[in-house]
């Protein structure tokens, strides 16, 4: 079974730094990863992308703060956040990416976690 | 603000045509993406490239783009449809990804 399984969330001082980790299982590791994100009632927002050869992207709000990783051998995805605010308080979900060059999907996420970031 | 723009709420009768929009000037160049996100859920891929279907994803599904304007549309709502759907594509500066602000669907 293709699975995401993300882990790693909790509460944390504003400030503070948090590492998220997302296990994948059922397929191998030749896909573009990301995180996405999303705050309580609010909409989904991108956070970041990483390919199979470690290409990497950013939105703009997590440049400087934020880092995507990979281990393709042992299936996994990270985030380590670091100098926390309250508005990156939001459940994160890991996203399997693929495509062509006119358009990108995120065909298999997981559950998500929960980061509470309290100022 | 969002380079994605949608409406926040439409509502379709049961059985019903409803269409979805999604407007920005990065649908002139990449295709969007739609997914449904249910309360409590993770989203889930509809819709990709020009109109293409996910296994699993009913036929009443449907994509379209003109212009800076994609659309999706469902043929014959159900009350399962219900739910927040999203677009989604390579921003303006193909570096990055950007998301709609959403479209909660309410099937009466």
């Amino acid at each position: 079974e293709v699975q995401l399984v993300e882990s790693g969330g909790g509460l944390v001082q504003a400030g503070g730094s948090l590492r998220l980790s997302c296990v994948a299982s059922g397929f191998t590791s030749t896909y573009s990863m990301n995180w996405v994100r999303q705050a309580p009632g609010k909409g989904l927002e991108w956070v970041s992308y990483i390919s199979t050869s470690s290409t990497i992207y950013y939105a703009e709000f997590a440049k400087g703060r934020f880092t995507i990783s990979r281990d393709n051998a042992k299936n996994s995805l990270y985030l380590q956040m670091s100098s926390l605010r309250a508005e990156d308080t939001a459940v994160y979900y890991c996203a399997r990416g693929g495509g062509q060059l006119d358009y990108y999907y995120m065909d298999v996420w997981g559950k998500g976690t929960t980061v509470t970031v309290s100022s | 603000s969002s380079e994605l723009t949608q409406d926040p709420a439409v509502s379709v009768a049961l059985g019903q045509t409803v269409r979805i929009t999604c407007q920005g000037d990065s649908l002139r160049i990449y295709y969007a993406t739609w997914y449904q996100q249910k309360p409590g859920q993770a989203p889930l891929l509809v819709i990709y490239g020009k109109n293409n279907r996910p296994s699993g994803i009913p036929d009443r599904f449907s994509g379209s783009s003109s212009g800076n304007t994609a659309s999706l549309t469902i043929t014959g709502a159900q009350a399962e449809d219900e739910a927040d759907y999203y677009c989604n594509s390579r921003g303006s500066s193909s570096n990055h990804l950007v998301f709609g602000g959403g479209t909660k669907l309410t099937v009466l």
